[in-house]
């Protein structure tokens, strides 16, 4: 079972530039969510979704948006990279809230 | 302010030894998840805990839920190089409790 599946592993972009990380899960999870992971700040909830066409902010939204428009994708969008925003990313699921959420590899983003 | 806080951060022990990390919090929670993660990877879920005072165990892990529900330890018996990694701790939170928030959790190096 492929899970969580996150594109790209890695990426370099020039401040400015935008592009679109891209997360899918294949086991018909309702909730989905995105995280940046820092040194020394632990996982940070950017976005979550609990179901197709709703989505809501966490704890550090600015600069990024997202849309879901279909229950197996959940894309975060960053409009106009910063370096702040150099980090890895996490994409996760779940079935439920309060039940196990389930995480993809990661994609490290540097901004230049 | 974390909602979430871990100690030690940091961890290193020989192979053998025994060890005890905690995540506490002023608030009151109806679960409590343990995660861990190796290095480029997603968090991978160990345990949910739900009642106070509840004691779980896997393998040479055992977990325990604060009896007001407001913190919880993870404690490894005879620690092997395997168990090297970040242990975090998460609850969900926020309107709804939807969304999952992580403590910045205890990198456990184990040396053989």
């Amino acid at each position: 079972n492929a899970g969580v599946t996150q594109t790209p592993k890695f990426q370099v972009l020039k401040t400015g530039q935008s592009m679109t990380l891209q997360c899918a899960q294949d086991m018909n999870h309702e909730y989905m969510s995105w995280y940046r992971q820092d040194p020394g700040m632990g996982l940070r909830l950017i976005h979550y979704s609990v179901g197709a066409g709703i989505t809501d902010q966490g704890e550090v939204p600015n600069g990024y948006n997202v849309s879901r428009s279909t229950t197996e994708d959940f894309p975060l969008r960053l409009l106009s990279a910063a370096p702040s925003q150099t980090s890895v990313y996490f994409c996760a699921s779940s079935y439920l809230k309060n039940t196990e959420a389930f995480f993809g590899q990661g994609t490290r983003l540097t901004v230049v | 302010t974390q909602l979430l806080e871990q100690s030690p951060q940091f961890l290193s022990i020989q192979e053998g030894e025994n060890l005890t990390v905690y995540c506490n919090s002023s608030s009151v929670f109806s679960s409590l998840q343990w995660y861990r993660q190796e290095p480029g990877e997603g968090p991978v879920l160990l345990v949910t805990v739900v009642t106070g005072g509840e004691v779980k165990k896997l393998k040479r892990l055992t977990f325990q839920f604060g009896d007001a529900r407001k913190d919880s330890s993870l404690h490894i018996t005879a620690a092997q190089p395997g168990d090297t990694g970040l242990y975090l701790c998460a609850v969900f939170s926020g309107a709804g409790s939807y969304q999952l928030t992580f403590g910045k959790g205890t990198k456990l190096s184990v040396i053989p």
